[in-house]
């Protein structure tokens, strides 16, 4: 069946800080692969998504490449703030019929300033 | 639009009791989703309803109903409430295949069962 694999947490950076949370999966067919973010007391939201292999997705200053050669999708984002600071789920959608999305641990993100 | 709402957003029960968790979505979406979060493992599938009058178990169904009340509305039911349902719970919905396969979820239900 269908897994996702993320980095644990929790991550503490300072603010300005280069940030990378890694996330594999394991897969049958052509998946497509999301990031979630949930901030404190929320629920989660989309942060960005790839559809195929080779897209990059990329919002609010991060990013992240599907790369179907190390079945991998990690997020990085090249400054962070403290508004950031919230967990982060990598998650594969089935390219099946049911189209359900698997999701990773979640990795606990802390950004001080 | 609301987007996905949920209630209640807070509820504390007694083993043995019962409840009704609602949700709606206002985007017309097809699909609705049902999932458990607990701390260190992620969100788990309790159940969905991949179209108006159809459901099917997810991962963790033992425990849970669900009724898909019409295309808007799909409840949570818990029969017998027991401590180890003592979770947040998460509502989701997504749109028609083929509009991309992101869900959007509701704010949450913090459940506490003593």
């Amino acid at each position: 069946g269908n897994s996702v694999t993320q980095m644990e947490g929790p991550v503490t950076l300072s603010e300005e800080a280069f940030l990378t949370i890694n996330c594999t999966y394991t897969a049958t067919g052509y998946p497509s692969l999301f990031w979630y973010v949930q901030y404190p007391g929320e629920g989660l939201q989309l942060l960005l998504k790839a559809t195929k292999a080779d897209d990059k997705g990329s919002n609010k200053g991060f990013e992240a490449t599907y790369r179907k050669e190390t079945t991998s999708f990690h997020l990085e984002k090249g400054s962070v703030q403290v508004s950031d600071s919230a967990v982060y789920f990598c998650a594969l959608g089935d390219s099946g019929s049911a189209r359900q999305l698997t999701f990773g641990s979640g990795t606990q993100l802390t950004v001080l300033p | 639009n609301a987007g996905v709402t949920q209630t209640p957003k807070f509820q504390v029960l007694k083993t043995g009791q019962s409840m009704t968790l609602q949700c709606a979505q206002d985007m017309n979406h097809n699909s609705m989703y049902w999932y458990r979060q607990d701390p260190g493992m992620g969100l788990r599938l309790i159940y969905y309803s991949a179209s108006e009058g159809t459901t099917d178990k997810g991962e963790v169904p033992n425990g849970y109903n669900v009724s898909r009340l019409n295309k808007r509305e799909f409840s949570l039911r818990l029969e017998s409430a027991a401590p180890s349902q003592t979770s947040v719970y998460f509502c989701a919905s997504q749109g028609f295949p083929g509009q991309g396969d992101e869900q959007y979820f509701g704010p949450g239900t913090r459940l506490t069962v003593t």
